[in-house]
């Protein structure tokens, strides 16, 4: 069965540091990677997604990722942090299917010191 | 703007009583929904998949009495919890895939039985 692991519960950052969220996933192929972000009380937003092709995946709000089949890593990041950006952070798998039934990690929460 | 519309946003019932829940797809047809469930600081956990026309398919562990799935049109799944009690309070989000680009997430619904 898939799974995604997100090893760190809490990240905080000052403002205007790099950033770098962590995500394993365990799948018997390649599937399709996505980092959602969830404020308090809200639905997701798709952050960047990876199918196939180039590794390194720009998505919105200045954040990237980067697919390592070696590694089995789809790490998120970002050059400088801005405030706005303290959210819950998901990582999840889906099938290369495309049905969209996605597999989430725990999460990861990003606070952000002014 | 939001693609996917769930209501309501929250709502507050009496132990017993039946919550319906809706997920609309705002410019595009779905045949396919799917309910997820968030307990507080953790992930989102799949329940079921609404499929059009046809019966839902739950994921092991969830009661298919309990959480009545219904995908009525190409447009909308609604999800009813019958007979609440308060272990059934929880944070519910719907998404909707839209072909070869995303699947979308409403903004959530949280349920509190008193």
């Amino acid at each position: 069965a898939q799974s995604v692991t997100q090893p760190d519960i809490h990240i905080t950052v000052s403002e205007g540091a790099s950033l770098e969220l962590r995500c394993n996933y365990s799948y018997g192929a390649t599937p399709y990677l996505f980092w959602y972000v969830q404020s308090p009380g809200q639905g997701l937003q798709l952050l960047l997604k990876y199918f196939s092709g180039d590794t390194l995946v720009q998505g919105i709000k200045g954040f990237e990722a980067e697919f390592k089949r070696s590694q089995s890593s789809f790490n998120l990041r970002k050059p400088s942090v801005h405030w706005s950006d303290a959210a819950e952070y998901f990582c999840a798998v889906g099938a290369p299917s495309g049905s969209y039934q996605l597999t989430f990690g725990k999460g990861t929460k990003l606070s952000v010191i002014p | 703007g939001a693609v996917v519309s769930q209501h309501p946003s929250w709502v507050i019932c009496k132990s017993g009583t039946s919550v319906k829940i809706e997920c609309r797809s705002l410019d595009f047809q779905a045949t396919t929904m799917f309910w997820y469930r968030q307990f507080p600081k953790q992930s989102l956990m799949l329940m079921a998949t609404s499929n059009e026309g046809s019966k839902a398919t739950y994921e092991q562990g969830v009661e298919k009495d309990k959480f009545l799935i219904n995908h009525a049109s190409l447009t909308l799944s609604t999800l009813t919890v019958t007979s609440a009690h308060p272990e059934d309070s929880s944070f519910y989000i719907c998404s909707a895939p839209r072909r070869n680009t995303e699947a979308f997430f409403g903004q959530g619904t949280r349920l509190t039985v008193v």
